[in-house]
């Protein structure tokens, strides 16, 4: 249980271009979801926290309307990334959090690698 | 400010050879202390969450343990499989359920 789907895995796109990631819970209902950045050898940077049905919260130094994020759903988060630039070129994971538990641990997706020419 | 800190950044080991991980932590009130595995190129991995001091959790060859200050994972004669990075996050209580990680420690079990 527990299983949280993340798509793409893999992407590389034109400087210019705006790119959608999908993060799915695919087994449980998931009220919160996050999202985090991570370079390699380094660890996970929250980006932001993202609620169903209302706006997310950035944290400090992330663009909002670079980094654009959509809880729709139960069971769906969006990212998009928006004109993105090489230096967006990064590892992009995002969690889940099972809105019938109490303090349950977060469920991580196998992250998108996002790669800008 | 709350904080965590691993240590240390990187170890390798004899397959059999067991150690421990260190995670330390200053947060205003712990809610969950948590610890991943991640494999390269992957999401973390859940494995145990820790809530009060003196809990202890265990799977196979690793064992996590939670102080006051600190928590431990402790793995006893590690195999090549066990080879990856182990994260420690912790929660704090005020309010939100984000978490807080620590940099990691990079585990490499040679054979």
């Amino acid at each position: 249980g527990a299983v949280v789907s993340q798509h793409p895995s893999w992407v590389i796109c034109k400087s210019g271009t705006s790119v959608k990631i999908e993060c799915r819970s695919l087994d449980f209902q998931a009220t919160t979801m996050f999202w985090y950045r991570q370079f390699p050898k380094q660890s996970l940077m929250l980006m932001a926290t993202s609620n169903e049905g209302s706006k997310a919260t950035y944290e400090q130094g992330v663009e909002k309307d670079k980094f654009l994020i959509n809880h729709a759903s139960l069971t769906l988060s969006t990212l998009t990334v928006t004109s993105a630039h090489p230096e967006d070129s990064s590892f992009y994971i995002c969690s889940a959090r099972n809105r019938d538990s109490g303090n349950q641990p977060q469920h991580f997706g196998d992250g998108t690698r996002l790669s800008i020419l | 400010e709350d904080q965590v800190t691993q240590s240390p950044e990187a170890l390798r080991l004899q397959e059999g050879e067991s150690s421990s991980l260190n995670c330390s932590y200053t947060v205003s009130g712990l809610r969950g202390l948590f610890w991943y595995r991640q494999d390269p190129g992957k999401g973390p991995e859940f494995l145990f969450t820790l809530y009060s001091a003196g809990e202890e959790k265990e799977k196979e060859r690793l064992k996590a343990t939670l102080t006051k200050k600190e928590s431990f994972l402790h793995i006893t004669a590690p195999k090549p499989e066990d080879s990856a990075t182990y994260l420690c996050a912790v929660q704090a209580i005020s309010g939100t359920y984000k978490y807080i990680f620590g940099t990691g420690t990079r585990l490499k079990v040679l054979a």
